[in-house]
């Protein structure tokens, strides 16, 4: 079946250490994103991605990072110079949403990933 | 810039109907989605526009004028399951038309 697998469902972490939260799609989408969602707040955008090799900050990119070396995979990393990593992370993905392309461009979403920092 | 603005909660009665709004400022406009979230779990996708007008689907309708910069989500013959979070998102334009902004959220508790 098409979707996304984001992995690990549960994280914890020391401070001062990074981790990386994995996401892979099989929808062949173009654009990726990582949102972070913390309790009883809407989703904020860290970094989305157009295309492979290609990638834009969000609205909240400082201390996180990504890459965008294969379409199907987009992993985010937190790194120790975020200062309050702990939160719900989704990533999700989509048509690029560009004039002439099918669908609606709705976003498909994955599980999402717990972050708690110790 | 961009802000979107959504009421932050809302309590219906089951069975009855209600409306959540949602009010947009953005450098660029491509279309509006609405999803709904519960608790603990990942958005599912409610709806999508970006024409003007309404757009109906089973008990929700979900409406958009672009020159005001405002849409709403219609819920009708509420039942408990509806309670959770609705999220408004708006797609950028151009070279912005894979950026999707959500605002804050509005939690919809259902009594009986």
């Amino acid at each position: 079946d098409g979707g996304i697998t984001q992995s690990p469902k549960y994280l914890f972490r020391k401070e001062g250490q990074n981790v990386t939260l994995s996401c892979e799609q099989n929808l062949n989408h173009d654009a990726m994103y990582w949102y972070r969602q913390d309790p009883g707040q809407g989703l904020r955008l860290i970094y989305y991605s157009q295309i492979v090799n290609d990638f834009q900050k969000g609205d909240i990119a400082e201390g996180y990072s990504v890459s965008r070396e294969k379409k199907e995979s987009f992993p985010l990393t937190v790194t120790s110079a975020q200062k309050n990593p702990t939160a719900f992370y989704l990533c999700a993905s989509s048509i690029r949403g560009l004039a002439g392309e099918e669908g609606t461009g709705e976003l498909f979403f994955g599980e999402g990933s717990r972050l708690t920092v110790l | 810039g961009q802000n979107i603005d959504q009421p932050t909660e809302m309590t219906a009665t089951e069975g009855a109907i209600v409306q959540i709004n949602c009010t947009y400022q953005t450098s660029g406009f491509n279309g509006l989605f609405w999803y709904q979230q519960h608790a603990g779990e990942a958005p599912t996708f409610l709806s999508y526009n970006v024409l003007d007008g309404l757009e109906e689907k089973g008990r929700f309708s979900s409406f958009l004028s672009r020159s005001k910069g405002y849409s709403y989500l219609l819920l009708k013959e509420l039942q408990m399951k509806d309670s959770a979070s609705y999220l408004c998102a708006v797609r950028g334009y151009g070279s912005s038309a894979s950026k999707i902004i959500f605002g804050s959220g509005t939690r919809l508790s259902i009594r009986p």
